[in-house]
């Protein structure tokens, strides 16, 4: 069974333009989460998708923004990039919303996006 | 929010030690997890462990749930073991359904020769 995939693997890009970041899921999993590590500020929830519907934000400014395909596979876009928007990001996914029992999140291997 | 605490810091052992690590939770969570990254990033699953133990060869966790609290057990350590443990749980909502991770600042293992 595949895990979760996500592209690219490494990601330059320079202040103010924007960056897109992909992730698959496992095969059956409804839900993706994002996850932002920064140096120093340890892992911070971004976004949860479940069922093509953004369903909780964490503590970041509107120009994060994503979206979930028909196929549960997700984007995470960040415009107007910063330098301090430097990070590892991680995709996650898990069982969606509607099951009955909580579920664990299984990591990708991140994307790490450098702002120069 | 919802505040995590791990502890140690900061752990050096020799081959072959053992250690436990520990994480703390101000408030209820659900999906409480274990998990190792390594030096490349990578951020492994060791455990799902709302409450009770389990073990896995050389690992074993034990959570109390009625305590917020739960620790990680690593016996006869490797030099493969280095890295940082990271805790993380839910906060407790939706009916019990997955939601986002909040992490702990993690404990980071350095495991000599």
């Amino acid at each position: 069974e595949a895990g979760v995939t996500q592209s690219p693997t490494h990601l330059i890009k320079t202040r103010g333009q924007q960056a897109t970041l992909r992730c698959s899921p496992i095969s059956g999993h409804t839900s993706v989460y994002w996850y932002q590590q920064a140096l120093g500020l340890g892992l911070q929830f971004l976004l949860w998708y479940d069922e093509g519907e953004e369903r909780n934000r964490g503590n970041f400014p509107p120009r994060f923004s994503g979206r979930q395909f028909p196929n549960y596979s997700s984007e995470l876009n960040v415009n107007a990039l910063e330098l301090e928007d430097s990070a590892l990001y991680l995709c996650a996914s898990s069982s969606g919303l509607y099951r009955l029992s909580n579920q664990p999140q299984h990591f990708g291997d991140g994307t790490r996006l450098s702002i120069l | 929010g919802i505040q995590v605490e791990q502890s140690p810091p900061d752990l050096i052992l020799q081959e072959g030690a053992n250690s436990t690590l520990r994480c703390n939770f101000s408030d209820s969570v659900n999906n409480l997890q274990w998990f190792h990254q390594n030096p490349w990033g990578q951020l492994i699953n060791l455990f799902y462990i709302p409450s009770g133990t389990k073990q896995n060869g050389r690992l074993s966790a034990t959570t109390v749930a009625t305590e917020r609290y739960s620790l990680l057990y690593i016996s006869s350590s490797q030099t493969t073991d280095s890295g940082v443990y990271f805790c993380a749980g839910g906060p407790v909502n939706y009916g019990g359904a997955t939601n986002k991770l909040i992490f702990g600042t993690g404990t980071l293992l350095a495991v000599q020769p």
